[in-house]
């Protein structure tokens, strides 16, 4: 069984805060993805990378980065947390299916 | 370019009554169509995917969707509604020759009333 691990269920920041969500998977994808999910809006891409010190960007960037050290490890960064960025963080693996980890749910107060 | 329109934010079904969920798509390509399921709480689950094989596509807890091209719809449907079914569900498109990053809709929440 694939198993996509993320580092918090539920995270509350405060306002210009920098946010580390990590993301660690066993099945030595080498796609890994970043979505938020809103309601009313279903997942937006972030960021995604291919492989190792390799990243993308998606639909929605502005105000994140990642950073991919390890293959197994993703991580999202807020480098200063808004009250627009309180959402539903889902990483994401992909092997022709994608795999999700539970979300994080992150309040920016 | 690709997209996904789901149809109806929310869906009222009565347990044991019919289950069908609207999707639309569009893609340049033949495209690869998913369903996924996401319960309180949790991340998504894969229901089921189309991937040019079989247009009829079975997936998990008796849930299928039939691809029609001229249509350019994916609708879910289920015989019988069961109340562990209430959830929220996401249709996705990818162009499968190439990327396989996918487009999802905005997702339709399952409302199923004993």
């Amino acid at each position: 069984d694939v198993k996509v691990t993320q580092s918090s269920r539920y995270l509350v920041k405060r306002t210009g805060e920098k946010v580390f969500l990590e993301c660690v998977q066993d099945m030595d994808h080498e796609n890994m993805f970043w979505y938020r999910q809103d309601p009313g809006l279903g997942l937006r891409l972030i960021y995604f990378s291919y492989d190792v010190k390799m990243k993308e960007k998606g639909d929605i960037p502005e105000g994140y980065s990642v950073s991919r050290e390890k293959k197994e490890r993703f991580s999202l960064i807020l480098e200063s947390a808004s009250t627009n960025q309180t959402s539903m963080y889902l990483c994401a693996t992909e092997d022709r299916d994608m795999y999700f980890g539970p979300g994080t749910r992150l309040t920016v107060t | 370019a690709q997209s996904v329109t789901q149809l109806g934010s929310h869906v009222s079904v009565s347990e044991g009554a019919l289950v069908l969920l609207r999707c639309n798509y569009s893609s340049s390509v033949p495209p690869y169509l998913f369903w996924y399921v996401q319960y309180p709480n949790q991340g998504l689950q894969l229901l089921l995917k189309y991937t040019s094989a079989a247009t009829l596509v079975k997936g998990i807890n008796d849930f299928e969707a039939e691809f029609k091209k001229s249509e350019t719809s994916f609708h879910l449907t289920k015989p019988s509604a069961h109340m562990s079914d209430a959830a929220e569900y996401f249709c996705a498109v990818s162009e499968g020759g190439g990327s396989y990053i996918p487009t999802f809709g905005r997702g339709t929440s399952l409302i199923v009333h004993p």
